[in-house]
């Protein structure tokens, strides 16, 4: 059974620069949710897709999009990339419904803005 | 709004030695509370859940932790330490309206000493 995977497992862009990472959920799931993680940090949310809609949002700009298809896997986007855009970024996937679900983590992808 | 505060960002144990990991929560809800570990260059693991049931609860790797309401707390512990336990562990917080999306603390990086 493949837990979450994500794509590419390490990334290097330039400022200014758009960024798409890739995630695949858990089989079974159906709800995504990306994470940031800076170094030494806590992971913090950025936004949660189920039923190809953006359910929730965190406190991130607008050049960060995404995207949920039929299948559930799920894209980020960042657009015109800052230095500070450098962190891991984490998906993990869930079984939507109301109750919170425990939320199981792909290994990330580390991107890193020159 | 809901915050997690993790007391200490570097625990060390020798092996064998009880590990305690501090947490305290904030929530205007009855909150659900879980614990992550995350190795290095990995994703996070869910330890253990606290979803309302009982107050104590057992996860993975020997780990338990005991939700108690009246310190707004949710400390990890284990008996004895191993040295495959060292780890940087995560507190997480969600509640019903949130739609499962987490809350983490800052993290707590557990060394263990032979």
């Amino acid at each position: 059974d493949a837990g979450v995977t994500q794509s590419p497992t390490h990334l290097i862009k330039t400022r200014g620069q758009q960024v798409t990472l890739r995630c695949s959920p858990k089989s079974g799931h159906d709800t995504v949710s990306w994470y940031q993680q800076a170094l030494g940090q806590g992971p913090q949310f950025i936004f949660q897709y189920y039923e190809e809609e953006e359910r929730q949002r965190g406190n991130f700009p607008d050049r960060f999009s995404g995207h949920q298809f039929p299948n559930y896997s799920s894209e980020l986007n960042v657009n015109a990339l800052l230095l500070g855009d450098s962190a891991l970024y984490l998906c993990a996937s869930s079984l939507g419904g109301g109750a919170p679900r425990p939320q199981h983590f792909g290994d990330g992808t580390r991107l890193s803005i020159l | 709004a809901q915050s997690v505060t993790q007391l200490g960002s570097h625990v060390s144990v020798s092996e064998g030695a009880l590990v305690l990991l501090r947490c305290n929560y904030s929530s205007s809800v009855p909150p659900y509370l879980f614990w992550y570990v995350q190795y290095p260059n990995q994703g996070l693991q869910l330890l253990l859940k606290y979803t309302s049931a009982a107050t104590l609860v057992k996860g993975i790797n020997g780990f338990e932790a005991e939700f108690k309401k009246s310190e707004t707390s949710f400390h990890l512990t284990k008996p004895s330490a191993h040295m495959s336990d060292a780890a940087e562990y995560f507190c997480a917080v969600s509640d019903l309206g949130s739609q499962g999306n987490l809350i983490f603390g800052k993290g707590t990086k557990l060394s263990v000493k032979p």
